[in-house]
């Protein structure tokens, strides 16, 4: 059993739709991370959350400890947000440990 | 540059030979990490360095794997008589000073990868 489940696996989108991933883990955390790994497999940090939500740009990350439940948003998408998006957690029991879940492929379409 | 920095991008080897990948992590990060993404798999966590603390090496999937990191800076990800299943893609992060208790939770940087295909 993963740690970390992402759904939905794959998205296509229209350009200017509203997107949500979400993100469910079953351990206790210290953070959880989202992360976007474009074609060619360059990865970039988007968010660090430990409670909360966070906004950076069309991005919006929530996160519900309570619940283990983490979601990314994307709003008015565009072709160019086309990428991997991966949740990744670290555990609060088990040091630098991170365990990530299996990506989530989004393709959004002009 | 300003980012983190790995090399060889590609390595091609045989199985049984040694490789060694290098990672150059962003001036002044002291927290360091080591992931391999195999194809069509997730990421998987390798081992962390920070500051001069003994690294976490929980990670590591077998002793063929080892890790250094020299004046708390670069780090050298070596693999021992490489097997077939250690073709994977190799990822080195760095971030910036943790926070009380040791751990960082800071923003990681991701380098470019190296692609390590053992045939």
């Amino acid at each position: 059993k993963n740690e970390v489940e992402q759904s939905p696996q794959n998205l296509t989108a229209q350009e200017g739709e509203f997107i949500t991933i979400n993100c469910s883990y079953s351990v206790g955390i210290s953070a959880l991370h989202w992360l976007q790994q474009h074609p060619g497999g360059g990865i970039v940090s988007l968010f660090m959350l430990s409670s909360g939500k966070k906004k950076h740009g069309r991005l919006i990350a929530t996160i519900n400890i309570q619940e283990k439940h983490s979601s990314l948003h994307i709003t008015a998408s565009h072709p160019r947000d086309s990428a991997v998006y991966i949740c990744a957690v670290r555990p609060s029991n088990t040091g630098n440990q991170f365990y990530f879940g299996t990506g989530t492929s989004l393709t959004v379409i002009p | 540059g300003a980012g983190v920095s790995q090399s060889p991008s590609n390595k091609v080897t045989e199985k049984g030979k040694d490789v060694e990948l290098r990672c150059d992590p962003i001036s002044g990060h002291t927290a360091l990490y080591w992931y391999r993404q195999s194809l069509g798999q997730g990421l998987e966590f390798l081992i962390y360095f920070q500051g001069n603390s003994a690294p976490d090496k929980s990670g590591l999937p077998s002793d063929r794997f080892s890790a250094e990191r020299t004046g708390g800076s670069v780090s050298t990800l070596t693999i021992q008589r490489t097997q077939q299943e250690d073709s994977a893609v190799y990822l080195c992060a760095s971030s910036l000073a943790p926070l009380a208790g040791g751990l960082s939770t800071d923003t990681q940087y991701f380098g470019p990868g190296t692609r390590l295909t053992v045939l």
